[in-house]
């Protein structure tokens, strides 16, 4: 069966630090992959997608990017984080279009 | 563009009871598909329902089952004999036939009580 791996689960990191989340899916091939992040209360934002290893699409201009280095590795990353960056971060994955998405189980990221 | 419009911030209801969650979606497709997630205070997505858009037929997934009225682009959603593990954030969302994206409501918080 399909599943998602997301980590860390929890990370506080100081202004102006580096981030790096990973997400890898296990049990399919050439997934498309997902970034979301959803603020306290909120809905959610769609950063980033891939359709493909190497290839990404970004949705909301900003200080964060994503790299696709292997066909179920789906990498957000940031050179400076900044306090605005702090959420709740998301992963996903869907194998066939209109079929709904899996998610991950998040990681919250707290810039301090 | 498409849009989806959850009306209802939030909602509680008394455990046992069935309550119904709105949606409505505006779009120019005829074929689309909607899903209704739950994100419960774990903060985990869960995919509770999807409907093909081309399908007359209500889905039906256990005490989940949704309202699809297509042509006035309404997609509700119905918790029978409610418990209160389904205290959550429910999000509906729609995908169009060729993106590779889901354009999701704001989100309903609903609240079972004891």
């Amino acid at each position: 069966s399909q599943t998602i791996h997301q980590w860390p689960a929890t990370l506080v990191q100081p202004v102006g630090s580096p981030l790096s989340l990973e997400c890898t899916v296990e049990g399919t091939s050439n997934p498309n992959l997902y970034w979301y992040r959803q603020a306290a209360g909120r809905g959610l934002q769609l950063l980033f997608y891939s359709v493909g290893i190497g290839q990404i699409s970004s949705e909301v201009p900003q200080n964060l990017s994503a790299s696709r280095p292997q066909d179920r590795q789906f990498i957000l990353s940031s050179k400076k984080l900044l306090l605005s960056d702090s959420g709740f971060y998301l992963c996903a994955w869907s194998s066939v279009i209109n079929y709904g998405y899996t998610f991950g189980s998040g990681t919250r990221l707290t810039v301090v | 563009a498409q849009t989806v419009t959850q009306s209802q911030p939030e909602m509680s209801v008394q455990e046992a009871e069935t309550v119904t969650l709105s949606c409505t979606y505006d779009t120019s497709e005829n074929n689309y598909y909607l899903f209704w997630y739950k994100q419960p205070p774990s903060r985990q997505m869960i995919l509770v329902i999807r409907q093909e858009a081309y399908k007359q037929q209500n889905a039906t997934e256990n005490r989940f089952s949704v309202n699809f009225q297509k042509a006035a682009k309404s997609f509700s959603l119905k918790i029978s004999d409610s418990q209160l593990g389904d205290t959550a954030m429910y999000f509906c969302a729609f995908e169009g036939p060729s993106n590779y994206q889901l354009i999701w409501g704001a989100g309903t918080k609903l609240i079972i009580k004891p």
